[in-house]
């Protein structure tokens, strides 16, 4: 798997975009970006995911650059309930599909009254 | 739906006891995992079963055995648990969408062990 690395942590006041960036420089051509959120003491939460095009969902969107070596996780009007550990996850197709995933350290957004 | 359910949230134990964590998915998934979450860390694979009747190891095994009971249920037994073992337990399970939606998990809740 293509390795990520992101920001330790990041602050953003409430009602603002939140953005959070990964760089993936080593992504292969098979690879997607996959974006998971854990809020405090709760299990991972699946957000996103895209390949080469811009993605947009009720969460979030994400934008990936056209060399795809680096992308950015957008949460548009931030709350706080946004607050959580955001993890990049670069993980091709696999031919079963049951590979784990691997957290890294993520990003701590903390959204800011 | 319930997604995915774990029991027990909270357990203490002692060094040298035995117990087992339960999870169960009613989405039909075919494929569940365990994983384990140390303080300030990303999660590791424990172990996954792809599909009913079959299991394999993750990155950190030693320890733990796994059962899986049927497409519903997967559990995680420590035959003789050890402080090295602290940490939260997160099961998770994946169903049967194809192309890139295959690297979709749903977590459950977790269970917070401590050994003393």
């Amino acid at each position: 798997d293509a390795k990520t690395t992101q920001p330790p942590s990041m602050d953003c006041a409430e009602g603002r975009a939140a953005n959070l960036p990964c760089n993936h420089s080593t992504i292969s051509g098979n690879e997607y970006v996959y974006w998971y959120r854990q809020i405090h003491s709760q299990g991972p939460q699946y957000i996103i995911h895209g390949l080469k095009n811009n993605e947009t969902n009720e969460m979030a969107s994400l934008i990936i650059t056209e060399d795809r070596k680096s992308s950015t996780l957008i949460l548009p009007h931030a709350t706080l309930r946004d607050t959580a550990v955001y993890y990049c996850i670069v993980r091709p197709l696999g031919r079963f599909g049951n590979e784990k995933l691997t957290f890294g350290t993520g990003t701590r957004l903390t959204i800011i009254p | 739906n319930a997604g995915v359910t774990q029991t027990p949230k909270f357990q203490v134990l002692k060094t040298g006891q035995s117990m087992t964590l339960q999870c169960a998915q009613d989405m039909n998934h075919n494929s569940m995992y365990w994983y384990r979450q140390d303080p300030g860390m990303g999660l590791r694979l424990i172990y996954y079963s792809a599909s009913e009747g079959t299991t394999d190891k993750g990155e950190v095994p030693n320890g733990y055995n796994v059962s899986r009971l049927n497409k519903r249920e997967f559990s995680l037994r420590l035959e003789s648990a050890a402080p090295s073992q602290t940490s939260v337990y997160f099961c998770a399970s994946r169903g049967l969408a194809g192309g890139p939606a295959k690297n979709i998990q749903y977590f459950g809740a977790g269970t917070r062990l401590s050994v003393l």
